[in-house]
């Protein structure tokens, strides 16, 4: 079974800082799609970014980046200049490409706290 | 354009009460997805469904819980008799295929009393 590890439960940053929060997964298939959601307070799902695995460039979102390793099977998501607005719990997710099984597997989210 | 658009926000009802949700996903969106999140099992994924036909339905809790989706603009997840161990907030989420991201509604806050 496909499985998701976000290892940090709990980061923080202070503000105008960089922060890379890490995620590796497991799977045996070849070609899939990596996700990363944002999730305040309010509680909205929100998407940051996107990652096809058969491109080697790795995806960007303004100040939202991700390090994809596929060898490795890590996907980190990097957050520059950190803004007050960007604390939230973060979920790392992947999602296959068989069949017509379109789920996400989610990972257990890492808390992150923006320091003024 | 309107998201994922979920009601009611919040619910609160007494144990053994017939609850239902409801949800609207964004027109064109094929496959809809139902969550449930809580603060011990985090995000599970209940049940999902592609072109109206529920796919997997493995995450389901028990017979409890039961999902429709009569056409490709409606969905409702009713638990009947609800407990409390139902509290949680559910999510529903739409997407337009495979590698496309879901997008997620505001979610219900159920508790049951």
């Amino acid at each position: 079974a496909q499985t998701v590890t976000q290892s940090q439960p709990e980061m923080s940053v202070q503000e105008a800082e960089t922060v890379t929060l890490s995620c590796t997964y497991d799977t045996s298939e070849s070609d899939y799609y990596l996700f990363w959601y944002k999730q305040p307070p309010s509680r909205q799902m929100i998407l940051v970014i996107r990652q096809e695995a058969y491109k080697q460039q790795n995806a960007t979102e303004n100040r939202f980046s991700v390090n994809f390793q596929k060898a490795a099977k890590s996907f980190s998501l990097k957050i520059s200049d950190s803004q007050l607005g960007d604390a939230a719990m973060y979920f790392c997710a992947w999602e296959g490409s068989g069949g017509s099984n379109y789920k996400l597997t989610f990972g257990k989210g890492t808390l992150l706290t923006v320091n003024p | 354009d309107a998201g994922v658009i979920q009601s009611p926000r919040h619910e609160v009802t007494e144990m053994g009460q017939e609850v239902t949700l409801r949800c609207k996903p964004i027109s064109g969106h094929n496959s809809l997805f139902w969550y449930r999140q809580t603060m011990m099992r985090g995000l599970e994924l209940l049940i999902y469904f592609n072109n109206n036909v529920p796919i997997d339905d493995s995450g389901m809790p028990e017979d409890r819980f039961s999902a429709k989706m009569p056409n490709a603009s409606f969905s409702t997840l009713k638990i009947q008799p609800s407990e409390p161990r139902d509290s949680a907030v559910y999510f529903c989420a739409s997407s337009g295929g495979r590698g496309r991201a879901q997008h997620f509604g505001d979610g219900t806050r159920l508790s049951i009393l």
